[in-house]
């Protein structure tokens, strides 16, 4: 069974800095593109970053460039989210998702992240 | 990117027929090949019920299906039931291996 688990979420003060985990199991971790998909609270899905499968290629929306990190280590089936300078606005409930040719097939349950003083 | 476009809500009586649609432009929706549909329910993680714009994953009741018509992508649940009651997004792949969502729908069973 394909499984993803998110930890690492918590509360961060503005400016500060939070590092989000996926473990992964139940598929070639290694050969798939992973994603990283946030949720305001109240809000829509929005595509934060994906990462392909020996991670040489990462992909980043506009609004976190240069702030978010996404890598992964396939020897621990895990995938991670460094995110620093946080604002407000990045608070949300962060979903890590396998992108398998395109689609995202396979979510976890998310992990919240808050950003406040 | 800006996002997709979706009703804010639609409703239908059971055993009836909805459509969601989902309007993005040229540069995601009406050019991809890549355009799936999830269903949220409160408090959860989005589960896909479409993708490749008409595919089913294994598991997923025949009675939702997906089209695609120019910029405009439509997810239509026939024989509406209970369950069917929560939150659906659209999603497009937007070239340069990222993604644009819907603002999604509210799907009340009467």
């Amino acid at each position: 069974e394909v499984q993803m688990v998110e930890s690492g979420g918590g509360l961060a003060q503005p400016g500060g800095s939070l590092r989000l985990s996926c473990a992964a199991s139940g598929f070639s971790f290694s050969t798939d593109f992973m994603t990283w998909v946030r949720q305001a609270p109240g809000e829509g899905l929005e595509w934060v970053a994906n990462i392909n499968g020996d991670g040489s290629e990462r992909y980043y929306v506009d609004s976190v460039k240069g702030r978010f990190t996404i890598s992964r280590d396939n020897a621990k089936n895990s995938l991670y989210l460094q995110m620093n300078s946080l604002r407000a606005e990045d608070t949300a409930v962060y979903y890590c998702a396998r992108d398998y040719y395109f689609n995202l097939d396979h979510w976890g349950r998310g992990t919240l992240v808050t950003v406040s003083s | 990117q800006s996002a997709l476009t979706q009703p804010r809500s639609v409703s239908g009586s059971p055993g009836q027929s909805v459509t969601i649609s989902c309007t993005g432009t040229s540069s995601d929706v009406g050019g991809s090949k890549y355009v799936s549909w999830f269903r949220q329910h409160p408090g959860k993680a989005p589960e896909l019920i479409i993708y490749d714009v008409t595919q089913r994953p294994s598991g997923v009741p025949g009675r939702f299906s997906g089209s695609k018509s120019g910029n405009t992508a439509s997810l239509t649940i026939s024989g509406l039931q209970a369950e069917d009651e929560s939150d659906y997004y659209c999603c497009s792949y937007a070239g340069s291996h990222s993604y644009v969502f819907g603002t999604g729908t509210k799907v009340t069973v009467l």
